[in-house]
């Protein structure tokens, strides 16, 4: 089977820094990709992971350990526009699925 | 900068009725994918359809689905026999080669009735 196992709620204060974990049990792993939904629109592509290690986009990290099964996206610099819904996914091998977490709602407050 | 366009943005249609969802991809791209929505949940992977067949499907992905690539160009997605619990947004989504990112259409909210 698989499952992906995300927080479904965070809330930060604007300027501070989140961190929304990710942990995943699957066979055909490929690579962990994030995915931003703001309320009414579509999934926009933050970030990918193929590799161990930290992918740095901007004011976006995401991380990736493939012993543990785990990944995480770091927001820094919160924006009150960072109000969204934030969902992992695991991407399998040859591209034919790309799997989507539940998603985690991010609420930002003043 | 290019982007994947579904048509029409909103549908409403009646129980049993057929209804075909239609999605032009990015042009140079090679995967295509499906995704259903019900309001407030998961994005739910539908079908992956590469080299004009379908790559992977879910168990969602029954027999009153179909997709099809009817030109170079777009992309469907038929539900035959539509059901109260079809309503939901459907988006579509391609990728370039790898599927390491994936760049979605604004989505169709299908409503049965």
């Amino acid at each position: 089977g698989q499952s992906l196992e995300q927080p479904s709620e965070v809330t930060a204060v604007e300027g501070a820094i989140v961190q929304i974990n990710c942990t995943y049990q699957t066979s055909g792993f490929y690579g962990l990709s994030w995915y931003q939904q703001h309320d009414g629109g579509a999934p926009t592509f933050l970030s990918y992971n193929g590799l161990d290690g930290l992918e740095e986009t901007g004011r976006f990290s995401s991380f990736l350990s493939r012993s543990d099964s785990y990944g995480y996206l770091l927001l820094q610099e919160l924006q009150m526009k960072d109000s969204a819904s934030y969902f992992c996914a695991v991407l399998y091998s040859s591209a034919s699925k790309i799997i989507f977490g539940s998603g985690t709602r991010l609420s930002i407050r003043p | 900068e290019p982007e994947v366009t579904q048509t029409p943005s909103h549908q409403v249609t009646q129980m049993g009725q057929e209804v075909i969802l239609r999605c032009v991809p990015i042009s140079n791209h090679l995967y295509f994918y499906w995704y259903r929505q019900i309001l407030g949940q998961k994005v739910e992977f539908l079908v992956s359809f590469y080299n004009n067949e379908i790559s992977e499907k879910s168990e969602i992905f029954d027999d009153q689905f179909s997709v099809e690539r009817p030109d170079g160009s777009n992309f469907t997605l038929k539900i035959r026999s539509t059901k109260l619990e079809d309503s939901a947004m459907y988006f579509c989504a391609s990728s370039e080669g790898d599927g390491t990112e994936a760049f979605f259409g604004q989505g169709t909210r299908l409503t049965v009735v």
